[in-house]
């Protein structure tokens, strides 16, 4: 069975304070690796989509890297409003377009 | 750009009542749109699949009676709660994809459903 799992369940940085949230996931066949930021109440924004091991993708302080087992978001030098749940999903040779999304991580940056 | 809206994106209604949610994908035709469910404080949980112009697909476990999701148009899906009740209250979620050879799904905002 696919599966995605992602840790910490809820990280506290203070600003400036850089880190690592990880997904790690077990499937059949890889199509795509996506990570998506939800804000609360609202729904998940697209982030990156990533497809091979060793790809990595920017975007302001984030930065997302794949391997063949698990991928990284590292996120340097975070401001308050990086603040939010961190979903990651996988996409899968079998599962036709279906996401199988992990548990997210909570993200909280304080000033 | 890819953005897919939602209405209404709050919604109350009594119990026994039925409330239709309509998801639109608003610069793009989508060929698959999806509805998913979520709890507070958890992850998305697939409810169903939806091709322009079939069938739904729906997930193990999920009731295709109470749950009626028509894709009527290439940027429009609604889905329908029939007969609710408390325990369908949850955050209603929908994407569109832009189409077979596109991976990335892209999500509405979301409708806060709260059933008396």
């Amino acid at each position: 069975e696919d599966q995605v799992t992602q840790s910490p369940e809820a990280l506290r940085l203070q600003e400036g304070e850089s880190s690592s949230l990880n997904c790690s996931y077990t499937v059949s066949g890889l199509r795509g690796l996506f990570w998506y930021r939800q804000d609360p109440g609202k729904g998940p924004e697209f982030l990156f989509t990533l497809y091979s091991a060793g790809e990595e993708k920017e975007k302001e302080r984030l930065k997302a890297t794949l391997t063949k087992k698990e991928s990284f978001l590292h996120i340097t030098a975070p401001k308050p409003e990086d603040s939010a749940t961190y979903l990651c999903a996988v996409l899968t040779i079998q599962g036709a377009q279906k996401l199988v999304f992990g548990q997210g991580t909570r993200l909280t940056i304080n000033p | 750009g890819a953005v897919v809206s939602q209405h209404p994106s709050r919604v109350i209604c009594k119990s026994g009542t039925s409330v239709k949610i309509e998801c639109r994908s608003l610069d793009f035709q989508a060929t698959t749109m999806f509805w998913y469910r979520q709890f507070p404080k958890k992850s998305l949980m697939l409810m169903a699949t939806s091709n322009e112009g079939s069938k739904a697909t729906y997930e193990q476990g999920v009731e295709k009676d109470k749950f009626l999701i028509n894709h009527a148009s290439l940027t429009l899906s609604t889905l329908t709660v029939t007969s609710a009740h408390p325990e369908d209250s949850s955050f209603y979620i929908c994407s569109a994809t832009k189409g077979l050879l596109y991976n990335e799904q892209f999500f509405g905002p979301g409708t806060r459903l709260t059933v008396l």
